[in-house]
This record gives C-alpha cells, structure tokens and sequence, in this order.
C-alpha cells in the first residue's frame, strides 16, 4: 500500500527567504506526483504536476522535483511572501488512479 | 470556465439520519473522483468514476456509502444512517481524461454529524 511522508509538518519563515518541502512516498511505480496548496477552509489548489518520466516542473517561483527511484520530491519556493502560506499537500497517483496524499506541511511566511 | 462546483458548502444533520451531497464537475470532465478530509485522518479516496466504466469503489469506508454519476456529469454522494465519525470534508475533483491528468478539486461540503 503506498504511504506519502511530507517533512516538516509546519514551518515558519521571514518574507523573502527560499525554502523547500520534502515529500517521500514508499512505492515507486507511480504515474505522476502533484503538488497542491490548500487554504483554510477552502478546497485544493494544484500547483505542479510532474509525470513519472519527468525530473521537475516549474511555474514562476515554484520549482518542483522528481526522483522517482528513490521516492523523493521536493517543492522550491523562491523569495516567499505572507500571501504563500497555506498547507501544501503531495500526492502521487498510482495505477489504481486516485491520489494519494500526504499528512500536509503547513507553511508561515512572516511579514 | 467554471469549476468544480459543491454543495451544499456546509450541512449539519443528526446521527442516523441520510445526507445526499452533489458535485458538479468541470464541463467536459470524463473522470470524477471523491475524497474526504478529517481531523486526523488527512485525504483519502473514496470512489472513482471514469466514463462509463464501473466505479471504482474501493475507498468507500461502509456499505452505508454510495454514490452514482448521471449522464457522466453530475455526481451524488450518499451517505445513509449517517454516524458521528462521518464528519468531515467531502471533496470532489475531475480531470480530462482520468489517470495521469490533473485532478482539479471544489470548495467542499463540510458535514457535521451531531
């Protein structure tokens, strides 16, 4: 059964610094892994999606990478703002189609 | 266009009681999937539907869930007797065409069993 890990579980930065969420996930024959935001209260955003046969993706300053053989991704965000925080959510979909997500970290971006 | 689109946002009912929620999918949409959201319990799956294919109904937690999809659109989880350990977040996503395309999700239905 796939298990998804996201580390840290919270964490707490200045405005403008550059940090990264880690996810690992346990088996690799996965189809893509997305990474989502999600705000209090509200639904999922998805932010990246990186196929299996891809290495990273990238949207303005979000960076996302894939090392599929050993289960790991990162997401990179450049230059945080206040208006980042929010919980980011992994998650990786297997044959059997749906996702499945990891517990969260839940980032701060201090002005 | 629009997106994925829920309701109702929020529903309070009493233990033992049916709930039916609604999801209206992107237009176009092929696959359809459920997922709820609880304290402690983070997301998990429910129930999938791609086209005209059967469910896959693999995460529904009870025989007490059940959901359909008419005319491959608009989905309706139902939730009979429902429990006090029954609330949570439903989530509903779709994508274009099921397995390796992004599933886009709506706001949620918060249920709350008293």
């Amino acid at each position: 059964k796939q298990e998804v890990t996201q580390i840290p579980a919270a964490l707490s930065v200045p405005e403008g610094e550059n940090l990264v969420l880690n996810c690992s996930f346990t088996d690799s024959a996965i189809y893509n892994l997305q990474w989502f935001r999600q705000d209090p209260g509200k639904g999922l955003t998805s932010l990246l999606l990186i196929q299996s046969s891809q290495r990273e993706q990238t949207s303005g300053r979000l960076n996302a990478s894939l090392d599929k053989s050993s289960g790991r991704s990162t997401l990179y965000i450049a230059a945080s703002q206040p208006g980042d925080s929010a919980t980011y959510l992994c998650a990786v979909e297997g044959s059997a189609r749906q996702l499945t997500f990891g517990s969260g970290t839940q980032l701060t971006v201090l002005p | 266009g629009a997106g994925v689109s829920q309701s109702p946002s929020n529903k309070v009912t009493e233990k033992g009681k049916d709930v039916e929620l609604r999801c209206d999918p992107i237009s176009g949409h092929t696959a359809l999937y459920w997922y709820r959201q609880s304290l402690g319990q983070g997301l998990e799956f429910l129930i999938y539907f791609q086209g005209n294919s059967a469910p896959d109904k693999s995460g529904l937690p009870s025989d007490r869930f059940s959901a359909e999809r008419t005319g491959g659109s608009v989905s309706t989880l139902t939730i009979q007797r429902t429990q006090q350990e029954d609330s949570a977040v439903y989530l509903c996503a779709s994508s274009a065409a099921g397995q390796g395309e992004t599933q886009y999700f709506g706001p949620g239905t918060r249920l709350l069993v008293l």
